[in-house]
């Protein structure tokens, strides 16, 4: 168990639904790190939230959005779905802005398979 | 803009063999360089980092790897393949300049161990 909690593991849903995933970082972490990885495009940086405030933003669809809240946890909601937006998605958490040297850790993922 | 090539979608060894996954970053001030392993429908472990310190490092599991400036490499070796080493692996980058929260991940080498 990496302390990161993502949930939920598995979600399916239709076409233009819209979908919530969450992530709980670990204990004492402030930073959120949302990644989508997929067969085609392997693992891409969505956004990364700090202590509540975004801090980068990388390439996520203005058809999705994020955020913290004041416990640290964050959720990445996902509108009006596309098949393509079928992927796994990854929360990662470090403990502070920025994470390269206190590293980033990983939770198990969200596996989103749009139908 | 930095970035990171794994060379070999996927290589294969034989059990007890030398492993070498080969990572060649491009960044234009000094990297931070890290290698994590993914174990099928689980997510990402650190298997170890570089962050200016030795340019040799050791991980977990019998992992190191070499950092080399002159040839942009960070190449994860293993003297010994076992089983249970099977699994993808990817190098990541990220950077110290200001604004370097996320890393920048590549395609990920898919290690098969034959017994």
């Amino acid at each position: 168990d990496s302390g990161v909690t993502q949930t939920p593991k598995h979600l399916i849903t239709a076409t233009g639904q819209r979908v919530t995933l969450r992530c709980s970082p670990r204990s004492g972490d402030l930073s959120v790190y949302w990644y989508q990885q997929s067969l085609d495009q392997g693992l891409q940086f969505l956004i990364q939230y700090y202590n509540g405030e975004e801090r980068a933003k990388g390439n996520i669809l203005e058809r999705f959005s994020a955020q913290q809240f004041p416990d640290l946890h964050s959720e990445l909601n996902l509108s009006s779905l596309e098949l393509g937006d079928s992927a796994l998605y990854f929360c990662a958490s470090s403990p502070r802005r920025q994470g390269r040297v206190y590293g980033y850790t990983f939770g198990s993922g969200t596996r989103l398979t749009v139908v | 803009a930095q970035s990171v090539t794994q060379l070999g979608s996927h290589v294969s060894v034989s059990e007890g063999a030398l492993v070498l996954l080969r990572c060649n970053y491009s960044s234009s001030v000094p990297p931070y360089l890290f290698w994590y392993v993914q174990y099928p429908n689980q997510g990402l472990q650190l298997l170890l980092k570089y962050t200016s310190a030795a340019t040799l490092v050791k991980g977990i599991n019998g992992f190191e790897a070499e950092f080399k400036k002159s040839e942009t490499s960070f190449h994860l070796t293993k003297p010994s393949a076992h089983m249970s080493d099977a699994a993808e692996y990817f190098c990541a980058v990220t950077f110290s300049g200001a604004g370097s929260y996320q890393l920048t991940f590549g395609k990920g080498t898919k290690l098969s161990v034959i017994p």
